[in-house]
């Protein structure tokens, strides 16, 4: 089955402890990207990729990092996690530019 | 990227078609506009997109005016599965740009037995 698999799927984490968020698409996507969402301010772009190894930023970058080493994956890393980065998070990939995304699950995360 | 304007909510009798409209007024030549839809906190889905000429797939249709400045949505048969916030994007894809998809509030469709 064509997906994007995120994990995982919720995660309570404490202040300031390294985390990372795998995706993983089974459709050879050329395009992923990371969005997170919050109430009252929708889903919003954190980081995209293009290709193996051409990452951006997107609107809210700060305080993540991403990697795409390998064309199937783009983990989201949370070097020092703070509380306002609980949010949901998503995942998503496109064939083309174009095309419409595929997203994933979603990921909870809980920073206390 | 354009802004669009869609109304907050929308009530829809199950069985009967659903026309979630969009409007763009601002929208450029090589934009195209998309649909998605959310169910509760699920991944967001997506439903169809075009450019200037009306789209149909297996989920919806899609009517764009001829001066592309507003949409329709059409489920034709909208069933208590639809229940979701339906979202129009208008989007850049070619050029440099990676064409960020900029959701807003879009429309809280409630499709009732």
């Amino acid at each position: 089955e064509a997906q994007v698999t995120q994990n995982p799927r919720y995660l309570i984490t404490v202040t300031g402890k390294k985390l990372t968020v795998t995706c993983s698409q089974n459709m050879n996507h050329e395009y992923m990207s990371w969005y997170r969402q919050d109430p009252g301010l929708g889903l919003r772009q954190i980081y995209y990729s293009m290709n193996v190894e051409v990452t951006d930023k997107g609107d809210v970058p700060e305080g993540y990092k991403v990697s795409r080493k390998e064309k199937r994956n783009f983990p989201l890393i949370l070097e020092s996690p703070s509380p306002n980065q609980t949010s949901l998070y998503f995942c998503a990939s496109s064939l083309t530019r174009r095309d419409g995304y595929t997203f994933g699950s979603g990921t909870r995360l809980t920073v206390v | 990227d354009a802004k669009t304007t869609q109304p907050p909510s929308m009530d829809c009798a199950e069985g009967r078609a659903a026309n979630l409209p969009c409007n763009h007024s601002t929208i450029s030549g090589n934009e195209y506009v998309y649909w998605y839809r959310q169910i509760h906190s699920q991944g967001p889905q997506y439903i169809i997109h075009g450019l200037k000429n009306n789209e149909t797939n297996e989920m919806a249709s899609l009517i764009i005016t001829e001066d592309r400045k507003s949409s329709t949505l059409i489920l034709p048969h909208a069933t208590l599965r639809d229940t979701a916030v339906y979202y129009c994007i208008v989007r850049v894809t070619d050029g440099g740009s990676q064409g960020n998809l900029i959701f807003g509030k879009g429309t809280k469709l409630s499709v009732k037995p």
